[in-house]
């Protein structure tokens, strides 16, 4: 069983629309984050949390907000999707005892018409 | 200057050959490197963790890094088709709030030809 899963793994969209994406983890880790890739732009950082109660952007927050529903579980939102935001979307988790291993997930592939 | 350089490749080499990647940086304060394996459509892979200076060996892979000069390298022994993949270096300071961030070079695309 997959330690870091995410839903969808795929998804076509329109402008203009919402859309969620979900993270959920089994390793027991206290941090959670979401990446997203693009070709030559490499894994930039989107939003990460701590803790439950704590929830920090990254280096490119615009255009997305976060939910951390649980110690397990991180969402992902655009709240209103553009083109520019066909990427591919890591979610990924750490442990606070282990400076800095993080695992990621298997990704989600969206692509916004 | 990026924080994190890493060679885009790609790079094509025959099966059983030594590969060596590599990753330069700028920021003095990252003090946990880690190398990434992504296979196409797929999540990074953990491959490698090591913690400041020095080498780590895990079967045909060997980490290396050097603070004094900011440059860490991976060494793939006897590499094999499977080890077709890009590879990604991450770095972070690894000590106070918000510091565990990974910061990550480009990936560098390998490909071993049998």
């Amino acid at each position: 069983d997959a330690d870091v899963t995410q839903t969808p793994r795929n998804r076509i969209t329109k402008t203009g629309k919402r859309i969620m994406l979900e993270c959920s983890q089994t390793k027991g880790h206290d941090r959670m984050y979401w990446y997203r890739q693009d070709p030559g732009l490499g894994l930039r950082l989107i939003y990460y949390s701590f803790d439950v109660k704590d929830i920090n952007k990254g280096e490119i927050s615009d255009g997305y907000s976060v939910s951390r529903q649980a110690q397990a579980k991180f969402s992902l939102s655009l709240e209103s999707a553009i083109p520019n935001q066909t990427a591919l979307y890591f979610c990924a988790t750490s442990d606070r005892r282990t400076s800095g291993l993080v695992f990621f997930g298997p990704g989600t592939r969206l692509t916004v018409l | 200057q990026k924080e994190v350089e890493q060679d885009p490749g790609p790079l094509s080499v025959p099966e059983g050959a030594i590969v060596s990647l590599n990753c330069t940086y700028s920021n003095s304060a990252f003090q946990y490197f880690m190398w990434y394996r992504q296979y196409s459509r797929k999540g990074p892979e953990l491959l490698m963790y090591t913690y400041s200076s020095g080498n780590k060996e895990d079967g045909r892979f060997t980490a290396q890094v050097d603070k004094s000069s900011k440059y860490i390298s991976l060494f793939i022994r006897d590499s094999q088709p499977s080890d077709s993949a890009t590879y990604l270096c991450a770095m972070s300071a690894g000590s106070g709030a918000g510091s565990y961030q990974l910061t990550f070079g480009k990936g560098t695309k390998l490909s071993v030809i049998p």
